[in-house]
Order: C-alpha cells, then sequence, then structure tokens
C-alpha cells in the first residue's frame, strides 16, 4: 500500500557518469522533496517541488538537478557523479506546504559512486 | 552552533524501562516540531508532531518548553520494538521555509 516508492533501490556508479533516481508518489501530493543522508549530517534537503514544472533548491543542491513533469514523478540526477554523492537519498512527500502534516518518505536509494 | 542538536546515544535501557530525550533548537522563530523513528537502513517515519501544550499518544508523550527551546520525547515501559533512531525536526519561516533535522538519537531497548 505504499503511496510513494524510488527506484532504483541500490546502484553503483562510476564517477563522472550522470545518474538519476526516480521518486513516484499516488497520493496527488503537490510537494515533494529530494534528501541525502549522510552520518553526522542528520538528513539535508538538496530540491523540492511544489507543483508540475515547479522546483526549488535545497541547502546541498550543488551538483544536482531536478525535474516533475507530472504530479506522480519526481526526478533527481546526479550530471557527472562524484564520490562526495554516495549517500542515501529519500525522497518525501506531503499533503501541503505547512508541515504540521509530516512527511511521508520513500523506501530510499543508496547511492554508491565509485 | 547546529540549528537542531541531539545526542547521538546509544541509549542503552531495560525493557519496562522509561527513557527521554531531548532535543535543542537555536531559531526562536521555529513554529512547528516533530519525532520521527527511523529503523536501521529504512526511512524516517513520523511518530508524531510536538504540541505547545504537549501531547500523549499511548505510551509516547512530547513536550515543548519555547523558553529554554527544547522539545522531548518520553517513552514509557519500553518495548523490545521500540529500539530505533528517533529523530527531531523542526520547521521554521525565516526568509524561506526549513524543516531541519536533528541527526537523531539511537535507542537500544535491552530484553
Amino acid at each position: 500500500d505504499a503511496g510513494i516508492t524510488q527506484s532504483p533501490r541500490h546502484k553503483v556508479t562510476e564517477t563522472g557518469t550522470p545518474v538519476t533516481l526516480r521518486c513516484h508518489q499516488t497520493e496527488n501530493h503537490r510537494y515533494m522533496y529530494w534528501y541525502r543522508q549522510d552520518p553526522g549530517h542528520g538528513l539535508r534537503l538538496i530540491h523540492y517541488s511544489y507543483g508540475v514544472k515547479d522546483t526549488d533548491k535545497g541547502e546541498v543542491s550543488d551538483g544536482y538537478s531536478v525535474s516533475r513533469s507530472k504530479t506522480e514523478d519526481f526526478l533527481l540526477t546526479l550530471e557527472s557523479a562524484t564520490s562526495s554523492q554516495t549517500s542515501v537519498y529519500f525522497c518525501a512527500i506531503s499533503e501541503g506546504d505547512r508541515t504540521s502534516y509530516g512527511y511521508t518518505f520513500g523506501s530510499g536509494t543508496r547511492l554508491t559512486v565509485v | 552552533r547546529k540549528e537542531v542538536e541531539q545526542d547521538p546515544g546509544p541509549f542503552n535501557v531495560p525493557e519496562g524501562a522509561t527513557v527521554a530525550f531531548n532535543c535543542t533548537y537555536s531559531n526562536s522563530a521555529s513554529q512547528s516540531f516533530f519525532w520521527y523513528r527511523q529503523d536501521c537502513r529504512k526511512e524516517p517515519k513520523l511518530l508524531m508532531s510536538v504540541y505547545s501544550s504537549g501531547n500523549e499518544d499511548g505510551r509516547f508523550t512530547a513536550q515543548l518548553n519555547r523558553a529554554s527551546q527544547y522539545i522531548s520525547l518520553l517513552i514509557r515501559d519500553s518495548k523490545l520494538s521500540d529500539s530505533a533512531t528517533y529523530l527531531c525536526v523542526v520547521y521554521t519561516v525565516s526568509g524561506t521555509y526549513k524543516y531541519i533535522f536533528g541527526t537523531g538519537t539511537r535507542l537500544k531497548v535491552l530484553a
């Protein structure tokens, strides 16, 4: 009954290659987010979207781009992967920008850049 | 100073014990507060929101102290299944919105 799925779940890629992670939701939520989680840093926002074709940068957006052509899909692209982008990536959705709703997270993508 | 700080733990407690975690935040303009639970190698899941008056959900109680700028989570009658990392989240609007995660406090409940 997962309302949010991420793909792939695991990926190993080489330095310098482009990588795209996908987030798909079935909840029709307007807001979608991409986070990365690294030891000692907690979850950090990469990019977020507040509607189709409406996106904005988060605190760690360098080296990443996003696209949202449909309500249900939010893509994160690492334009040229670097070892510092080895991380666990989580997508999240929320009903509105008032975060009293809280977020629902996807299961995550473990990305290793070698 | 980090915007949201948590003691990383681990807190090792026996089953049935009561355990409490605190989380401090630096921005007095912070508006909303949450606790999330994250199991090992899993995604975070919303545990509860934290209201100004304090709130309870079963064995879990959350409190907010705006004067001292911290929130707390109390777990009574700990279960083995409570073993997880607990993330504090603070929502602040200061120019732009910020939903800031703490690095988490790890709890291990021992049999």
